[in-house]
């Protein structure tokens, strides 16, 4: 069965702090790996885009890597700030043109205090 | 902003009814994608457009349907409506590859009373 998991579910961290962010998944075939970062009642918003050939992408403060033989992903947070504080989501495409799935984790819920 | 627009913002109705949200994709962007986001499933795929045309199905009740029209915008359309689709209904699009950058709407949010 197609599984995306994230952990840890919520996590609190102190403004400058950094944090690592996990998602394992059991997804075949797999296609790509996203990480998405949503405020709460707004639409997500892309943050990093991994194939399986790439194993590490970066985004400003935002550095995701992608392990395809273990097939986990981390989301690594530098120098948090508080604008920071919001829903981290993995979604693993899977699947080929035609047949092609997107599957969700259930996000990890940050928050950043001053 | 992402550049893509959904309406309304926000929908009340009742049981048994049917409702149309719309998405108008960023400028150049062929693929539409709708997702379903409730609190007790998640975020759901539900359906992907490209160029008019069906590329994938996700979760998608056969109560619901949708189509993209040759200006590429789309609708969701959603009969028959029970207490459990409320929800946030999102729309993104992009450009042309898999592996391109999905921008997300606003969303429309969804009661069902």
């Amino acid at each position: 069965k197609n599984q995306v998991e994230q952990s840890p579910q919520s996590l609190i961290i102190l403004e400058g702090k950094n944090c690592t962010l996990q998602c394992n998944y059991t997804v075949s075939p797999f296609s790509n790996l996203r990480w998405y970062k949503q405020d709460t009642g707004r639409g997500p918003v892309s943050l990093t885009i991994m194939t399986f050939s790439e194993n590490t992408k970066s985004n400003g403060r935002y550095t995701a890597t992608l392990d395809a033989d273990t097939k986990q992903s981390s989301l690594h947070i530098t120098a948090s700030q508080l604008s920071d504080s919001a829903s981290y989501i993995c979604v693993v495409s899977a699947g080929t043109s035609g047949t092609y799935k997107y599957i969700f984790g259930t996000g990890t819920r940050l928050k950043v205090l001053a | 902003d992402s550049g893509v627009t959904q309406t309304p913002k926000h929908l009340i109705t009742a049981t048994g009814q049917r409702v149309t949200l719309r998405c108008s994709p960023r400028s150049g962007d062929l693929s539409v994608y709708w997702y379903q986001q409730s609190l007790d499933q998640g975020l759901q795929f539900l359906i992907q457009y490209y160029n008019g045309e069906e590329r994938a199905k996700g979760n998608i009740l056969e109560r619901f349907s949708a189509q993209q029209f040759p200006d590429l915008h789309s609708e969701l359309n959603l009969s028959s409506l029970e207490l459990g689709d409320s929800a946030l209904y999102f729309c993104a699009s992009s450009s042309r590859r898999l592996t391109d950058t999905q921008y997300f709407g606003p969303g429309t949010r969804l009661t069902v009373l």
